[in-house]
């Protein structure tokens, strides 16, 4: 079956890095998403991978390993308007995406 | 641009009773989606459509049917509205499908509780 596995909740200091994993098992794979979903709100693209290596945007950056599996969003110097939750979606080779349950992100001063 | 709206953004139903869930972006996108988000679990695809007057059943379409007459607006309909629907609604738009590695641009979400 088809899986998106990332951790339930992380809790970090605002000032910061961390780092949310994310493995995934689609059927095929065409790349890979990244959305942040502030409470009561809809999520908002973050990233998209489709090669391995790093994708830097600002404070944040994505990783890509297709032969592991594995995709990681990486927070620098983290502010406490970076407290949500962060969507990790693989696209499968049907081009549907599957989504994780989310990582819930919590800052503390 | 107002983006991706919805309406209602809450709404309490009996069970049994029926609604609509409007969509609407003023985008001029072409695909439309209606995702469910319960907790602990990723969002799923409920219905979506890749055009005006198409529609496609998602991962878990069964209670739900979606019409796309114009395209920037999108339906979702609850015919008899059953507890296990109680859910967080998202629709979502985007320029063009998947297969283009479209990014989606989502609605602020209608919480609907079924009693």
């Amino acid at each position: 079956g088809q899986n998106i596995d990332q951790p339930t909740e992380m809790t970090a200091t605002e000032g910061a890095i961390v780092q949310i994993n994310c493995t995934y098992q689609t059927s095929g794979f065409n790349g890979l998403f990244w959305y942040q979903q502030h409470a009561g709100e809809a999520p908002t693209f973050l990233s998209y991978n489709v090669l391995d290596g790093l994708e830097e945007k600002g404070r944040f950056s994505s990783f890509l390993s297709r032969s592991k599996g594995y995709s990681y969003l990486l927070l620098k110097e983290l502010q406490m308007k970076d407290s949500a939750s962060y969507l990790c979606a693989g696209l499968d080779s049907n081009y549907q995406l599957i989504w994780g349950a989310g990582t819930k992100l919590i800052i503390k001063p | 641009n107002a983006g991706v709206t919805q309406t209602p953004k809450f709404r309490v139903l009996k069970t049994g009773q029926s609604m609509t869930l409007l969509c609407a972006q003023d985008m001029n996108h072409e695909y439309m989606y209606w995702y469910r988000q319960d907790p602990g679990m990723g969002l799923r695809l409920i219905h979506y459509s890749v055009g005006e007057g198409t529609t496609a059943k998602g991962e878990v379409p069964d209670g739900y049917n979606v019409s796309r007459l114009k395209k920037q607006n999108f339906l979702l309909g609850l015919e008899s509205a059953a507890p296990s629907q109680t859910s967080v609604y998202f629709c979502a738009s985007s320029p063009l499908g998947p297969d283009r590695m479209e990014t989606q641009y989502f609605g602020p979400g209608t919480r609907l509780l079924v009693l």
